[in-house]
């Protein structure tokens, strides 16, 4: 059972909006930065967003994200088919450990 | 642009000590830029991080895994190693050799390509 919570599957046909969440506690969201790993099945993760909100230099501007409280979101706008993967938040928890959400599945219909 | 290579055995037997190298590649492990980081993934299931080594001979393990891991570096050869004890059936995962930047921050990349490792007799 993963310290943050995501929900294990979003779907949307392309070009829709696609949101993912990401749920955690005081100790760990509440207090430290987020990040975002997209994993296209049989490759490594790839960073997606840093810094709760951030995008890398190549992360096209479909890809956003925010931080509130004890949870975070992932949205992706404009959904295209090459976007079907495996979607990781992640951040520090106070109980000295970098924790994962369990993942969420995107698929396009 | 910096690469991160993973090796080891592919197969370890329960009660051994698994071990894996990770050669760097257009950087300096001890650039001091990243921590030198371990993150294995079981078949089919999520991300768990092991832990980190700094240049500064700084480690830091998770909590659940801290009494089997060890986190070492060579800096002759620009390779970092881990070393996982006492392994079982749960071991058995991907294991990705990871630059981080910052050390209480999940801030991982580059990600080298990832090593299957399977605990079995």
């Amino acid at each position: 059972q993963s310290v943050l919570t995501q929900p294990p599957s979003a779907s949307g046909t392309p070009g829709q909006r696609v949101t993912i969440s990401c749920s955690g506690s005081s100790s760990n969201i509440g207090r430290n930065l987020v990040y975002w790993y997209q994993q296209v099945p049989g490759t490594a993760p790839k960073l997606l967003i840093f810094s709760n909100s951030q995008r890398p230099s190549g992360v096209p501007d479909r890809f956003s994200a925010s931080k509130s409280g004890t949870s975070a979101s992932l949205a992706i706008s404009g959904l295209r088919s090459e976007d079907e993967a495996d979607y990781y938040c992640a951040t520090w928890d106070d109980r000295l450990s970098v924790v994962f959400g369990g993942g969420t599945k995107v698929t396009v219909l | 642009q910096v690469q991160l290579q993973e090796s080891g055995p592919g197969l370890v037997k329960p009660s051994e000590t698994l071990s894996l190298t990770c050669t760097v590649s257009g950087a300096s492990v001890s650039s001091g830029h990243y921590y030198w980081t371990w993150i294995r993934q079981p078949p089919g299931r999520g991300l768990e991080w092991i832990g980190y080594h700094y240049f500064t001979g700084s480690t830091n393990y998770n909590p659940s895994l801290k009494s089997r891991v060890s986190i070492s570096v060579d800096t002759s050869k620009d390779q970092f190693s881990l070393e996982l004890t006492s392994v079982t059936a749960a071991d058995t995962a991907i294991y990705y050799c990871v630059g981080a930047t910052g050390h209480l921050n999940p801030w991982f990349d580059p990600w080298g390509q990832g090593t299957l490792i399977t605990v079995s007799s």
